[in-house]
């Protein structure tokens, strides 16, 4: 079955600790996107990307970097910068840019910093 | 600046009764789209509807429909015969380009509760 698989469901992070969340859709999907989500503060949007070795900024990018060197694959890494990590993280996916499509989305990885 | 404002933290509605949820948004960019998504407590996203910019009537999909209003930038989700599996965060989003990429763009989301 088609989809986006987000892995690893849970994650433990020390601080000072960089971790990467991983992102694989097998959807052909053009376009990827990472949000945070924070209690009462709807999904914000961390980096997104349309094609193969290219990539934005979002509203949060601060603390976070990402990699789209495969077209299905889009890890985000949690960076030692990003002062409150602790939170929900989702990926999400669409055709490609401009087309009236929904995104789909992965089903999340809750980061926590012990 | 691209913006979804939900002015509505958390709603209440009787089980079988309509209920309608308000999205504003704010762009300058003539084409764009819109969507609902609902997310249970599980945390999933489930896509529930969508309205293109240039679409003439208003999208609906079974007991969800959208108000669309263009000229007062709302886009209103209206579930008719509420159940009480409708208790969840609902979200509206949008997606529209600027400076040739296309970001998609989510507000803070509404928490709906059906009461049996």
């Amino acid at each position: 079955d088609g989809g986006i698989t987000q892995s690893p469901k849970y994650l433990f992070r020390k601080e000072g600790q960089n971790v990467t969340l991983s992102c694989e859709q097998n959807l052909n999907h053009d376009a990827m996107y990472w949000y945070r989500q924070d209690p009462g503060q709807g999904l914000r949007l961390i980096y997104y990307s349309q094609i193969v070795n290219d990539f934005q900024k979002g509203d949060i990018a601060e603390g976070y970097s990402v990699s789209r060197e495969k077209k299905e694959s889009f890890p985000l890494t949690v960076t030692s910068a990003q002062k409150n990590p602790t939170a929900f993280y989702l990926c999400a996916s669409r055709v490609s840019p401009g087309e009236p499509t929904e995104a789909f989305f992965g089903q999340g990885t809750r980061l926590t910093v012990v | 600046a691209q913006k979804i404002t939900q002015t509505q933290p958390g709603m209440f509605v009787q089980e079988k009764e309509a209920v309608t949820l308000d999205c504003t948004y704010d762009t300058s960019d003539p084409s764009y789209g819109l969507f609902w998504y609902k997310q249970p407590s599980s945390g999933e996203m489930i896509f529930l509807i969508y309205q293109g910019s240039y679409d003439q009537q208003n999208a609906t999909e079974g007991r969800y429909s959208l108000n669309f209003q263009k000229a007062r930038k709302s886009a209103n989700l209206v579930i008719s015969a509420s159940q009480l599996g409708d208790s969840a965060m609902y979200f509206c989003a949008m997606r529209n380009s600027q400076g040739g990429s296309e970001k998609l763009v989510f507000g803070k989301g509404t928490k709906l509760t059906v009461n049996p």
